[in-house]
């Protein structure tokens, strides 16, 4: 069974350019969460989405980034325009909850991020 | 969500036991303790999860005093590819609403 994949794994942009990530959750997963860690930091939550609804925003740092998940399959995230603090590493989970398991999140390898 | 606490690294040799303990001093009664690892370059990954007492899989053993302020992570006989950063995680389950928040975690390094 493939993992949760992420594309791409690493880009390189100047500032004020726009970049967007994506995340492919695992098959019949629900729920996608976006997280990030930023230089020197713990990694944050950033929103999630059940199905193509957003449950919760409220980690969003700015109306700079963007996330869709059109189809409730796979989501995108975009940054415009990217600032140098927007640096970091953005992680993708996903998760099915039935009840009866434990909820547990899969994360994706992440995309590394550098504004410059 | 409660807070934690946990050493900022650790060093053990392979074959050792390895202890790494998290406390919780608000934890909620319908909180849960979750352990996630993360390799270099890789998104975190589940380790072990539960409630009270003890509960072990084919990977770790958590450890879970009565009180629920702390819990143990117990790795048996480490070897080099458990060198990761442990990630010690407090919150309710199985509510299908859960944002994981992450703390420092501790920076295992087994040297041969």
């Amino acid at each position: 069974e493939a993992g949760v994949t992420q594309f791409p794994s690493h880009s390189v942009i100047e500032k004020g350019q726009t970049v967007t990530l994506r995340c492919d959750p695992i098959s019949g997963h629900d729920n996608l969460y976006w997280y990030r860690r930023v230089m020197g930091k713990e990694i944050k939550f950033l929103l999630h989405f059940v199905k193509e609804s957003k449950q919760d925003e409220s980690g969003m740092p700015n109306n700079r980034f963007l996330a869709e998940r059109t189809g409730g399959t796979y989501s995108t995230l975009k940054v415009q325009p990217a600032e140098l603090e927007d640096s970091g590493v953005y992680f993708c989970a996903s998760s099915q909850v039935d009840g009866t398991t434990t909820d547990e999140q899969f994360f994706g390898p992440g995309t590394r991020l550098t504004v410059l | 969500l409660a807070k934690t606490t946990q050493p900022i690294s650790m060093d053990s040799y392979e074959g050792q036991e390895v202890n790494i303990t998290c406390s919780h001093n608000n934890i909620a009664t319908n909180d849960y303790i979750t352990w996630y690892q993360q390799f270099p370059s890789q998104g975190p990954r589940f380790i072990i999860q539960g409630y009270k007492t003890k509960v072990t899989n084919e990977v770790a053993s958590l450890f879970i005093p009565a009180d629920r302020k702390s819990s143990t992570l117990s790795l048996p006989r480490v070897s080099l590819s458990d060198t990761a950063v442990y990630y010690c995680l407090v919150g309710p389950q199985n509510t299908g609403f859960q944002k994981l928040v992450f703390g420092t975690g501790t920076r295992l390094l087994v040297s041969p």
